[in-house]
């Protein structure tokens, strides 16, 4: 199946700093991509739908300002959280579509901790 | 009412068990229907995917589809503890631009 990566795997920051994360398509490539919010011992939440060359498209609830997306080509995606705080404390997950079917394939998430 | 439900467990079973999972949705529209497994702290891996009602099998794995009930099922054969994991069922609409609806989430546990 497509292979899809995610850097960092885990992050410690402090409250108040902005962390980048990043989903590369490794040997595909992903015009659209998703971010995945999941805390613990739930289900994967949808929060934005990534576009190549265009802006992301956020799903009701998502603050756009707070969660920055980029999709600067056609492998990569990148999640901004500003001025992050406790509460954005999360796993993030990332997804691309495959070349051939109708599904999504998953990034290994990134464990994000604010302190 | 959620558009896709499942039962969160855990559900515990012995080694060498028949485990049934099972999924039911609300929205007639969806057509894509996939299991997703998930182990503790990694990202989803992809298990099985379907398109019509009916089986479709891959090794000790079987997908089940019944559009009419609106009820999918994963039937696991000789589980053995490897499997013990969160299986996730989830679906998409035709032109709903690969937007995946999850189920919460079922957590399996096989005892050896």
């Amino acid at each position: 199946g497509a292979v899809v990566s995610q850097h960092p795997s885990r992050v410690i920051c402090k409250s108040g700093t902005s962390v980048k994360i990043e989903c590369r398509s490794l040997d595909f490539q992903a015009t659209t991509m998703f971010w995945y919010r999941q805390f613990p011992k739930q289900s994967l939440m949808l929060m934005a739908t990534s576009n190549e060359g265009s802006k992301a498209t956020y799903e009701q609830g998502v603050e756009k300002d707070k969660f920055l997306i980029n999709h600067a080509s056609l492998t990569l995606s990148t999640l901004t959280v500003t001025s992050a705080h406790p509460e954005d404390s999360s796993f993030y997950i990332c997804s691309a579509p495959g070349a051939s079917t109708d599904t999504q394939y998953f990034g290994p998430g990134t464990r994000l901790t604010v302190l | 009412q959620k558009e896709v439900e499942q039962d969160p467990g855990p559900l515990s079973v012995p080694e060498g068990a028949i485990v049934s999972l099972n999924c039911t949705y609300s929205n007639s529209a969806f057509q894509y229907f996939m299991w997703y497994r998930q182990y503790s702290r990694k990202g989803p891996e992809l298990l099985m995917y379907t398109y019509s009602s009916g089986n479709k099998e891959d090794g000790r794995f079987t997908a089940q589809v019944d559009k009419s009930s609106k009820y999918i099922s994963l039937f696991i054969r000789d589980s053995q503890p490897s499997d013990s994991a969160t299986y996730l069922c989830a679906m998409s609409a035709m032109d709903s631009s690969y937007k995946l609806i999850f189920g919460s989430g079922t957590r399996l546990l096989v005892r050896p």
